[in-house]
């Protein structure tokens, strides 16, 4: 079965320092891979997305992510953290020609002065 | 126009009552989601729509109805909730699936509590 893991559940960054974010899938073939953002009660905002082509992919705000295939990971990174990151961070799969989304359970970054 | 719209934002009901949520989009995307968020964990699929017609229903209770009117347009009709479906609830576009390249356009959500 398809999964999506998100090891980190919580991390607290200094404003300024760098931001790395993991994430594991297991799926058979080469997924479609997304980052989304959530702010406190707001929706998710699509980050970048991977479908095929060049493994380092550049999103808004800054963010970057690297497709491993021989670690089945997507980790998103940041390489200066500014205080309005603070957010949930989800990781997603495209699992099937339907369009379902497979989440991870998701990581709370917290950005300290 | 990049934008999901939801209405309303929030949403008090008892149990009850008869409500709708709406979604609307006008990027000429054809597929549409429902999801239902609780605090501090992921989206969870309820609905699919595409081209207007549901694909998709991830074993939701019988009180949630969906309705796609249009292409444009997506309404969720609640009817004698419990407490325990109080909860964000998304709505998200895509020009066609995932799997095939269309990534999903999230509303900014309706906050619903059951009462």
């Amino acid at each position: 079965a398809q999964s999506v893991t998100q090891p980190d559940i919580h991390i607290t960054v200094s404003e300024g320092a760098s931001l790395e974010l993991r994430c594991n899938y297991s799926y058979g073939a080469t997924p479609y891979l997304f980052w989304y953002v959530q702010s406190p009660g707001q929706g998710l905002q699509l980050l970048l997305k991977y479908f095929s082509g060049d493994t380092l992919v550049q999103g808004i705000k800054g963010f970057e992510a690297e497709f491993k295939r021989s670690q089945s990971s997507f980790n998103l990174r940041k390489p200066s953290v500014h205080w309005s990151d603070a957010a949930e961070y989800f990781c997603a799969v495209g699992v099937d020609s339907w369009g379902k989304l497979q989440f991870g359970a998701g990581t709370q970054v917290v950005v300290t002065p | 126009d990049t934008e999901v719209t939801q209405t309303p934002k929030h949403l008090v009901m008892g149990m009850t009552n008869k409500k709708s949520l709406k979604c609307e989009q006008h990027m000429g995307h054809r597929a549409m989601y429902w999801y239902k968020q609780k605090a501090k964990k992921p989206p969870e699929l309820m609905f699919v729509y595409s081209y207007e017609k549901l694909s998709i229903n991830e074993s939701v209770p019988s009180r949630f109805s969906p309705e796609c009117p249009n292409s444009s347009l997506l309404n969720l009709h609640l009817h004698a909730l419990q407490p325990e479906d109080s909860a964000l609830y998304l709505c998200a576009s895509s020009h066609g699936l995932a799997g095939v390249g269309g990534e999903q356009f999230f509303g900014p959500g309706t906050r619903l509590t059951v009462l």
